[in-house]
């Protein structure tokens, strides 16, 4: 298995864009999950999802933020208007919860920078 | 609200020593804990877990603690190796649950 795919592993971008973020889950996991890497913050939720169903996106920053599993196997996370404060790497996730055990394998990753 | 804390954003430790990472958490309800390992320009990798019926789990170098009274595990990492230089994450989560919470990280150095 090729693990979970990000896509793309760098974006550089204007403040005002819009930005698509890309990720590809592992087949069989039925979770997926976004996070956002930054220094002050480390490794924060964004927003997961459960059989593509969203369960809780209260760490999603603002209205900006949006995300999106249209099948089983895909996800995007979509930033519009893009700003200099959403700089940061940005790691999807999947999972197959079994009960007390919930392993998340992470994508490589995309770094943002919003200029 | 961090709900799971690393408080030491970094550590140095000679090769061949023993490196201790330590997490502290405040929600009761975590009931399963994990370390991952992070390497420059890649995703965060799964290196230990442990369940709270247990307060000890070995594997090879690397054992977790868990001590559920204080609310605290660690990391020990025994002996330290220049390979084992990255970011370790302490994370968490209910039973059944997918809602898992990281720290911030600690960056480990080991020294040649």
């Amino acid at each position: 298995d090729a693990g979970v795919i990000q896509s793309p592993r760098h974006e550089v971008t204007e403040m005002g864009q819009e930005v698509t973020l890309r990720c590809k889950l592992i087949s069989g996991h039925n979770s997926l999950f976004w996070y956002r890497q930054t220094m002050m913050r480390g490794l924060e939720l964004l927003i997961y999802f459960n059989n593509n169903v969203p369960i809780d996106d209260s760490g999603m920053p603002e209205d900006r933020f949006s995300a999106k599993m249209p099948n089983a196997s895909f996800s995007t996370l979509k930033i519009q208007p893009s700003e200099p404060r959403d700089s940061a790497v940005y790691f999807c996730a999947s999972s197959n919860l079994q009960g007390d055990k919930n392993i998340q394998y992470f994508g490589a990753g995309t770094r943002l920078s919003v200029l | 609200d961090q709900q799971v804390k690393q408080n030491s954003p970094s550590l140095s430790v000679q090769e061949g020593r023993i490196s201790i990472l330590n997490c502290d958490y405040t929600n009761s309800m975590f009931d399963y804990f994990l370390w991952y390992k992070k390497y420059p320009a890649e995703g965060p990798t799964f290196l230990i877990s442990i369940s709270s019926i247990k307060d000890k789990n070995e594997d090879g170098r690397f054992t977790v603690f868990l001590n559920k009274s204080a609310k605290h595990l660690s990391l020990h990492i025994v002996p330290s190796q220049p390979g084992d230089s990255a970011v370790y994450f302490c994370a968490a989560h209910p039973y059944n649950n997918n809602d898992m919470r990281f720290g911030a990280g600690t960056r480990l150095t080991v020294k040649p």
